[in-house]
């Protein structure tokens, strides 16, 4: 089974540009989350998406933040205009169903705003 | 809103050796998460926890829950450099019907010494 994929891997931009990321949950999972990890922290929730609906966007900026899922498959997290504390690995995981046990999480984007 | 702590931050341990890193949480729970990050890579899911008195051993890891005191732990046995890594214990908060969110804590970054 293909595990989360993620891409770019890596992005270097300067502040107040745009950036995209892209993830690829695993197939047959329902539920989708984006995470915001900055150095030396552990991930913070920023959405969570159940097919293609949004459950969770608390903690997502929306000023500058948004993400969507279209087709309850895979989904692009934006920023736009981007700022210097957005600099973090952007982790995306999935779940197959909420009640499931395990969450699978994908490489990461790591972000570099200067 | 659950907090998660761990303790301590920063462990350097010499292989042979024995220590424990402790998670405690502010808000109960029914599920608790161990997860492994290896420098520039993802989460590795080590442990779920689901009850209280809950005991999980892989090779030289044991994690354990009481719910009671809302507090895990995980066991390093004989410690060897393979082991490290930040580990990061995480708390599911269940918001009722599809809702739930991953808290994570703060990680302990465990350097094992020859």
């Amino acid at each position: 089974e293909a595990g989360v994929a993620q891409s770019p891997r890596y992005k270097i931009i300067e502040k107040r540009q745009s950036v995209a990321f892209w993830c690829n949950p695993i197939s047959g999972h329902a539920t989708l989350y984006w995470y915001q990890q900055i150095l030396g922290q552990g991930p913070k929730l920023l959405i969570q998406f159940q097919n293609n609906g949004v459950v969770d966007d608390s903690q997502l900026p929306k000023d500058r933040f948004s993400a969507e899922r279209l087709k309850g498959v895979d989904s692009t997290l934006k920023i736009q205009p981007a700022k210097l504390e957005d600099s973090a690995v952007y982790l995306c995981a999935s779940r197959r169903q909420p009640s499931s046990y395990e969450q699978y999480f994908g490489p990461g984007t790591r972000l570099t705003v200067t | 809103e659950l907090k998660v702590e761990q303790n301590p931050l920063f462990l350097s341990m010499q292989e042979g050796k024995n220590y424990t890193i402790y998670c405690n949480y502010s808000t109960t729970s029914d599920r608790l998460y161990w997860y492994r990050q290896d420098p520039g890579k993802s989460l590795e899911s080590l442990f779920v926890l689901l009850s209280n008195g809950a005991v999980k051993q892989e090779g030289r890891l044991m994690a354990s829950l009481d719910t009671k005191a809302r507090l895990s732990t995980l066991h390093i046995t004989a410690a060897v450099h393979d082991l490290s890594a930040t580990y990061f214990c995480a708390v599911l908060m269940n918001y009722g019907g599809a809702t739930n969110k991953l808290i994570f804590g703060t990680g302990t970054l465990l350097a094992v010494q020859p």
